[in-house]
């Protein structure tokens, strides 16, 4: 059984420049979430999605980043126009149909270099 | 919002001691406080965790113990070993479960043989 997979695990992009970062939660998995962690920093909650529903999108900047969670395929988390703070590794997470209370599983992150 | 508080930023031990990194809360209505190791170039994996009506919980090596009173959680790593050498980062909910979680800063922990 495949744990969360997230592609790319490397990713450079030049200022103004469009990331996609996929996520495929582990399988039976419905709920998924997105974290931020900064260097040297712990991780900041950014959204909240199950399959076609945005949840809760609280810590999600409100310009520039979105998220989506299609009936079929991964979870997408596209930042457009980067910039060089949004240099980061960005690592989702995902959970059982019980929403939470069982085991918050995450992939190994995809790291974003902005230049 | 919530704010959690971590600390030592780095712990070194010897092999064989004990280890405790401690979290504050700031919010006394956060119920649920898991524990993460992060190994380098991974992603944080759940160790233990301990909801807010227990005041302690065990695994093998591992202990975690809650305060509500006082708003703080520790972790407890008895005879380590050189393989527990990661980050660790604690966290804390509102929800009673793992949605919205608001993370430590995250300790090092690096332990010497």
């Amino acid at each position: 059984n495949a744990g969360v997979m997230q592609n790319p695990r490397h990713l450079v992009r030049r200022r103004g420049q469009e990331a996609r970062l996929r996520c495929s939660p582990m399988k039976g998995h419905s709920h998924v979430y997105w974290y931020r962690q900064l260097p040297e920093e712990g991780l900041k909650f950014m959204v909240y999605l199950q399959k076609e529903n945005i949840i809760d999108e609280s810590g999600m900047p409100k310009e520039r980043f979105s998220a989506e969670f299609p009936k079929e395929g991964p979870s997408i988390l596209r930042i457009q126009q980067v910039v060089r703070g949004d240099s980061a590794a960005y690592f989702c997470a995902s959970s059982t149909d019980r929403a939470g209370f069982g085991e918050l599983f995450f992939g190994e992150g995809s790291r974003l270099t902005v230049l | 919002g919530e704010n959690v508080e971590q600390h030592p930023s780095t712990l070194s031990v010897q092999e064989g001691d004990s280890a405790v990194i401690k979290c504050t809360y700031s919010d006394s209505a956060s119920n649920y406080f898991p524990w993460y190791k992060q190994e380098l170039g991974k992603g944080p994996q759940l160790i233990i965790d301990i909801r807010s009506n227990v005041g302690e919980k065990k695994d093998q090596r591992i202990a975690v113990t809650l305060n509500k009173t006082a708003k703080h959680f520790s972790l407890h790593i008895t005879e380590t070993q050189p393989e527990d050498s990661a980050v660790y980062f604690c966290a804390a909910s509102l929800s009673g479960s793992a949605r919205q979680l608001t993370f430590g800063s995250g300790t090092q922990l690096t332990v010497l043989p």
